[in-house]
């Protein structure tokens, strides 16, 4: 039974550039999570989807958009980086919280803006 | 910013001693998670919690949902050097469900 997957694992980008995050979910899990992690502190929650469409939102800016396809993957995008993006990006999978509240999480990637 | 506020910040044990850690809200959850991470990893998920003064065990892992649901208990008995890592909790809202707020975690280390 495959766990939460994410890649890639490490990337490093320029300010002002824009990179592409992907997910996989645990098998049988249709909702999808994105979370921030910077070094020292707690994850803080992005937003969600489930049924292909952004169901919660975090305080994040509208530079952070996502997308969820019909296999229940996800990708998170980041437009125009900042130095303060740089961070430990999380994908956490659960079922619908109607049912669960449980997340679990991926290795997650690790963005390092220059 | 974060609402969850994690005691203590760090922690230097001696290999088999027990462990308490805390976690304390200004306001109500209605689910209380705890995760290990280790480093370079995701965190993992240890015990959910589901009602208010509930006690629940996973093998040499216990934790408690408060009665007030404002606050959450994990300890840890006999560590093992194993139990390094750094531990958090995390609360959920019926209002806001699959939205986790995190507090800043519990650094442990063991000592063999």
């Amino acid at each position: 039974d495959a766990g939460v997957t994410q890649s890639p694992t490490h990337l490093i980008k320029t300010r002002g550039q824009q990179v592409t995050l992907r997910c996989s979910p645990k098998s049988g899990h249709d909702t999808v999570s994105w979370y921030q992690q910077a070094l020292g502190q707690g994850p803080q929650f992005i937003f969600q989807y489930y049924e292909e469409e952004e169901r919660q939102r975090g305080n994040f800016p509208d530079r952070f958009s996502g997308h969820q396809f019909p296999n229940y993957s996800s990708e998170l995008n980041v437009n125009a980086l900042l130095l303060g993006d740089s961070a430990l990006y999380l994908c956490a999978s659960s079922l619908d919280p109607g049912i669960s509240y449980e997340q679990y999480f991926g290795p997650g990637t690790r963005l390092t803006v220059t | 910013g974060q609402q969850l506020n994690q005691s203590p910040q760090s922690m230097f044990i001696q290999e088999g001693e027990d462990v308490s850690m805390n976690c304390t809200s200004s306001s109500i959850f209605n689910t209380w998670l705890w995760y290990k991470q280790d480093p370079g990893e995701g965190p993992v998920l240890l015990i959910a919690l589901y009602k208010a003064g509930e006690l629940t065990s996973n093998g040499r892992l216990t934790a408690q949902f408060g009665i007030t649901r404002k606050d959450s208990f994990l300890n840890i008995s006999a560590s093992i050097p194993s139990d390094v890592g750094i531990y958090f909790c995390a609360g959920q809202r019926d209002t806001n469900a699959g939205k986790s707020t995190f507090g800043d975690g519990t650094t442990l280390t063991v000592k063999p």
